[in-house]
């Protein structure tokens, strides 16, 4: 069964850079029919989609935060990370990695997600 | 962007009741090949979320057949048949088909 899993400091200081990684254990991120994307949800708000990645390196990202964020993913260790530079406390919130489906050649639904990971910034 | 719009955003349930929840979207989600693409998801408290319907109207595996979904275009319902005491939570619905994906804003279900 597939399952993501997020680590990454739980703490980071404004104007510095936030960098998580997602593992994909019980499957590969090798898979032509998924891209995998981190969301956020900040306290007391709604989720925000951050941004997507293919296994072949191709992204897409929310252009809210696109200036400030890269995904990228190593197929070696099955993983794909967040960086998100310039922090600020509106940066703070639960990070989730999760799998997107693709049907018909677009992006459907996140049908796998990881447990989430708390980030402070502070 | 597309922006999604839930009512009500808090909706005391009682159990064996039915219960339902309005999505409405800024743009068609009505793709070419006939599916919406819209779906909803549920939060329970301490849980990340989970996929209950994708496609408009298809129940996620493992999701109990008291969920189902309907609409299409801008307009779509989430129904449960008969509340349960394990439904409370936050119920999303999410558009993927207009880049960047988008969220609202959660409707909040209690007992």
């Amino acid at each position: 069964q597939l399952q993501l899993q997020e680590s990454g400091p739980g703490l980071v200081k404004p104007s510095e850079t936030l960098a998580l990684t997602c593992t994909v254990s019980g499957g590969s991120i090798s898979s032509r029919n998924y891209y995998w994307g981190w969301i956020r949800l900040p306290p007391g708000k709604g989720l925000e989609w951050i941004g997507n990645i293919y296994y072949g390196g191709s992204t897409y990202y929310n252009p809210s935060l696109k200036s400030r964020v890269t995904i990228s993913v190593d197929r070696s260790k099955n993983q794909f990370s967040l960086k998100l530079s310039s922090v600020t406390a509106a940066d703070t919130a639960i990070y989730y990695c999760a799998r997107q489906s693709v049907y018909s050649s677009s992006l459907e639904a996140f049908d796998i997600w990881g447990q989430g990971t708390v980030v402070t910034v502070s | 962007d597309t922006i999604m719009t839930q009512s009500p955003l808090s909706l005391p349930v009682t159990p064996g009741e039915p219960a339902s929840i309005s999505c409405r979207s800024s743009q068609s989600l009505l793709h070419n090949n006939g599916y919406n693409y819209l779906d909803w998801y549920l939060q329970k408290p301490g849980q990340s979320p989970q996929l209950l319907i994708y496609l408009g109207s298809h129940r996620a595996s493992g999701v109990p057949d008291r969920f189902s979904g309907s609409g299409s275009g801008t307009d779509f319902t989430l129904k449960i048949s008969r509340v349960e005491a394990e439904d409370v939570g936050v119920y999303y619905c999410m558009q993927a088909l207009q880049l960047p994906v988008t969220f609202g804003p959660g409707t909040k279900v209690d007992i």
